[in-house]
This record gives structure tokens, C-alpha cells and sequence, in this order.
């Protein structure tokens, strides 16, 4: 089956470093996403890898080993508008996207 | 610039009644269109896609159906609705030229069985 694994919830506090750890097991992979979900709203884009390494955007980046089935988002000097839930979500052999059931991250003052 | 939108907000419907979401996409032709629900704590599945007018492709077996009347219309329907059917539904659209492109998600629907 196919499988996306991510912490439930993690807690940082404001100005801090806090990594969020995916690993995924497929069918197949064209892809791996990373999306913002604040509480109530709907998600929104913040990366896409496909090779394996480090993707800078700002203040978020992201790391795919597809040897490993893993990616990790880093999200650097946090900041309180940071609090929200980050999902990873693959993309599979039939380039549908593959969701895991996201991270919610709380950023304390 | 591409928007999508999605009504209602908020729904509060009882057991046994019908459903229809509905969907539009402005700024783009021919996207590739999709249904998702997230239940609370959960994350998004993937009920229907469609790449075309007409063209639906159901991802879970359930009471609900999808339609794409028009290029950048889709439209989510029950003819009873389930207590199982409460949730967070979402509507996406992708141009799917690429596999980098990312999915864009309408503002959301929750939906209240009671």
C-alpha cells in the first residue's frame, strides 16, 4: 500500500529553527510536495522536489532522498504566523498526489 | 491570474438529504480538476479527478458523484447524504502540463451531517 508517514504535531518557539520530517512509501514517485494548511483554510503550495537535495525558498527549505523514501521541510527564524499545519503529499506512478495527514506546528512566544 | 472558487462556505444538512458543491476555475482552460475531503485531523483524500469535460475518474467507492458540466465547472453531489459525509471539501486544479505544477485549492466547503 502506499503510505506517507509525518509527525502529528510538533512545538517550537518564535525565532527558532524546526525541522518536519516525511518519509513515504509509494507506488512509483514523480515528486514531493510540501503545503501550508493555517486552521480552517485551505492548503497552500510552499515546495516541490523531484532530485535529491536542498530546495531554498526564504526562509523554508526542503530536502528529498529518494534513496531513503524521505524529506524534511525546514522552516527558519519562526515566526508566530508560521503556527499552521504542514502537509507532504507525493506524487505517484499515476501522478496523483498521495497525502500524509499533515504536521501541526505550534509556535510559542 | 488564476482563481478558484467554491460555494457555500458552510453547510448544515441532515441525514438522508441531498448535496451539490460546486466548483469554478477563472484564468485558465482545460485544467485538471479535483475533489478531496479532510476530515478532522486527517489528511486530504482524493474522492475525484477529472481531466476533461465529462471525464471523471472516482478514487473511493461512496454515495457521492462528481460532474464537469463545463471546461472549468466541477460539481460534487450526494442523493442521500451520510453521517460520514461531515468534513472539509476541498477543490483543486492543477494545469498538468508539467509534474512540477502545483495544485491550487478553492477557500473549501465544510459540511455538517446531522
Amino acid at each position: 500500500g502506499q503510505n506517507i508517514d509525518q509527525p502529528t504535531e510538533m512545538t517550537a518557539t518564535e525565532g527558532a529553527i524546526v525541522q518536519i520530517n516525511c518519509t513515504y512509501q509509494t507506488s512509483g514517485f514523480n515528486g514531493l510536495f510540501w503545503y501550508q494548511q493555517h486552521a480552517g483554510e485551505a492548503p497552500t503550495f510552499l515546495s516541490y522536489n523531484v532530485l535529491d537535495g536542498l530546495e531554498e525558498k526564504g526562509r523554508f527549505s526542503s530536502f528529498l532522498s529518494r534513496s531513503k523514501g524521505y524529506s524534511y521541510l525546514l522552516l527558519k527564524e519562526l515566526q508566530m504566523k508560521d503556527s499552521a499545519s504542514y502537509l507532504c503529499a507525493v506524487m505517484d506512478s499515476n501522478y496523483q498526489l498521495i497525502w500524509g495527514a499533515g504536521t501541526k506546528l505550534i509556535i510559542k512566544p | 491570474s488564476q482563481t478558484i472558487h467554491q460555494w457555500p462556505a458552510t453547510l448544515v444538512q441532515p441525514v438522508g438529504s441531498p448535496l451539490s458543491l460546486e466548483c469554478t476555475v477563472e484564468g485558465t482552460s482545460n485544467p485538471n480538476l479535483y475533489w478531496y475531503r479532510q476530515a478532522a485531523g486527517r489528511g486530504l483524500q482524493l474522492l475525484f479527478y477529472s481531466v476533461g469535460i465529462g471525464q471523471i475518474s472516482s478514487e473511493v467507492p461512496q454515495n457521492l458523484s462528481a460532474s464537469r458540466p463545463q471546461d472549468r465547472q466541477f460539481i460534487l453531489s450526494s442523493k442521500k447524504l451520510l453521517l460520514s459525509d461531515s468534513g472539509f471539501y476541498l477543490c483543486a486544479w492543477r494545469t498538468g502540463t508539467s509534474d512540477s505544477d502545483e495544485q491550487y485549492f478553492g477557500p473549501g466547503t465544510r459540511l455538517t451531517v446531522t
